[in-house]
């Protein structure tokens, strides 16, 4: 399958500790975004980052969270000392580079619970 | 500044009956509109997109979309529903010079058998 893969699908975590949500973007894709969904809500968008770059984090909190994208390996998200309002369900989409008229191809998202 | 509505929260359509999925978007330049679906517990799959061309543009399942620039909507529509078709449905715009996707709030769509 040559699609994104997230990883873990499913998280628990205890307040206080940390998370870390992993992402393969699709196959010769080098951008890549992270989004975050409650349950029956949309897509609310967090970060955009390009392999070594982060082009837009305007939608992730200044606190707590980061993202990056190493010249080798999955883009990562990293949530420290969660708490509760952190549950929620975490997507990565990535796309070719620089032609915004191509689609976003999504993984399926790693659900994180916050006990 | 960009935007786009779902105004419906759900849609019910009878299996075989017609559907049509309504969004409606602003932007400000040329937009790029897209349709996704979502499964429950699932990732969201692409659709269709309008990018330039034939404002009737046909998509993945029998899905298809118009693109109305006059009343800037781009509604997703199929002939005859599937029990299989009920999901979430994202409408999404990104403006021809601008990365960043803009999202609707999601419509579920229920076909009942």
């Amino acid at each position: 399958n040559a699609g994104v893969m997230q990883n873990p699908r499913h998280l628990v975590r205890r307040r206080g500790q940390e998370a870390r949500l992993r992402c393969s973007p699709m196959k010769g894709h080098s951008h890549v975004y992270w989004y975050r969904q409650l349950p029956e809500e949309g897509l609310k968008f967090m970060v955009y980052l390009q392999k070594e770059n982060i082009i837009d984090e305007s939608g992730m909190p200044k606190e707590r969270f980061s993202a990056e994208f190493p010249k080798e390996g999955p883009s990562i998200l990293r949530i420290q000392q969660v708490v509760r309002g952190d549950s929620a369900a975490y997507f990565c989409a990535s796309s070719p580079g620089g032609q915004h008229n191509q689609p976003q191809h999504f993984g399926d998202g790693t659900r994180l619970s916050i006990l | 500044a960009q935007s786009v509505a779902q105004p419906e929260d759900q849609v019910n359509v009878a299996e075989g009956n017609p559907l049509t999925v309504k969004c409606t978007y602003s932007v400000s330049g040329n937009p790029y509109l897209f349709w996704y679906v979502q499964y429950p517990n699932r990732g969201l799959q692409f659709l269709l997109k309008y990018i330039t061309g034939d404002n009737l543009v046909k998509g993945s399942y029998g899905f298809e979309a118009e693109f109305n620039k006059s009343q800037t909507s781009f509604h997703l529509k199929k002939p005859s529903a599937l029990v299989s078709d009920s999901a979430l449905y994202f409408c999404a715009v990104r403006e021809d010079s601008n990365y960043q996707l803009i999202w609707g709030a999601g419509t579920k769509l229920i076909i009942k058998p």
